[in-house]
């Protein structure tokens, strides 16, 4: 099986500006979840999308926000971006129930100038 | 307070040496325990998932979880320069298995 693809792999944006990440998941699991890796915080969930419902949201301004399409690939978008954006951001995918692991994707490398 | 605490590290060891690395937690909610190996510039691979008391054992890793006391821990064996990553520790409620909590990571060098 495919694992977990995320695009673009790495990205430049300037403070103010949006962004639009994408993440598709291993065939067959329906649950992807968003996290936010830094050196100061460590890895930091952002939300979780189930059949395209948001199943769990972590603290982030709602300037962060995502959405899951019927194919289980899911877009998360941050809007007015700050220089404390700058992260790995790193896509999960899961079968979304009971005993189940989460198996992580690359990252995409966003950096805000 | 943070709900899982890791020991910081990082930690340098010479090759073949037994490698331990733990954690904490204060949430009783948690109940299954993952161990990632993050490379540098990588995404967290899935090491060892366990979701009871007691020793996991896959190869060169034993995942030891300690429900009672709130702490796990990862052994590696005979450590190879290969296993030189950053260690992380995750826990996951049964009713939110999409949304583990991390530890910081331990960052491991074994050299050779």
């Amino acid at each position: 099986k495919a694992g977990v693809t995320q695009t673009p792999r790495y990205l430049i944006k300037t403070r103010g500006q949006q962004v639009t990440l994408s993440c598709s998941p291993i065939s067959g699991h329906r649950s992807v979840s968003w996290y936010q890796q830094t050196p100061g915080q460590g890895l930091q969930f952002l939300f979780e999308y189930f059949s395209e419902t948001q199943r769990n949201k972590g603290n982030f301004p709602g300037r962060f926000s995502g959405r899951q399409f019927s194919n289980s690939r899911s877009e998360m978008n941050v809007s007015t971006l700050e220089l404390g954006d700058s992260a790995l951001y790193l896509c999960a995918s899961s079968q979304g129930r009971g005993r189940d692991t989460q198996y992580f994707g690359p990252g995409t490398r966003l950096t805000v100038l | 307070q943070k709900e899982v605490e890791q020991d910081p590290g990082p930690l340098s060891v010479p090759e073949g040496a037994i490698v331990s690395l733990n954690c904490t937690y204060s949430n009783s909610a948690f109940q299954y325990f993952m161990w990632y190996r993050q490379y540098s510039r990588k995404g967290p691979e899935l090491l060892m998932y366990t979701y009871s008391s007691g020793n996991k054992e896959d190869g060169r890793f034993t995942a030891q979880v300690d429900k009672s006391s709130k702490y796990i821990s990862l052994f590696i064996r005979d450590s190879q320069p290969s296993d030189s990553a950053t260690y992380l520790c995750a826990m996951t409620p049964p009713t939110n298995a999409g949304k583990s909590t991390f530890g910081d990571g331990t960052t491991l060098t074994v050299k050779p």
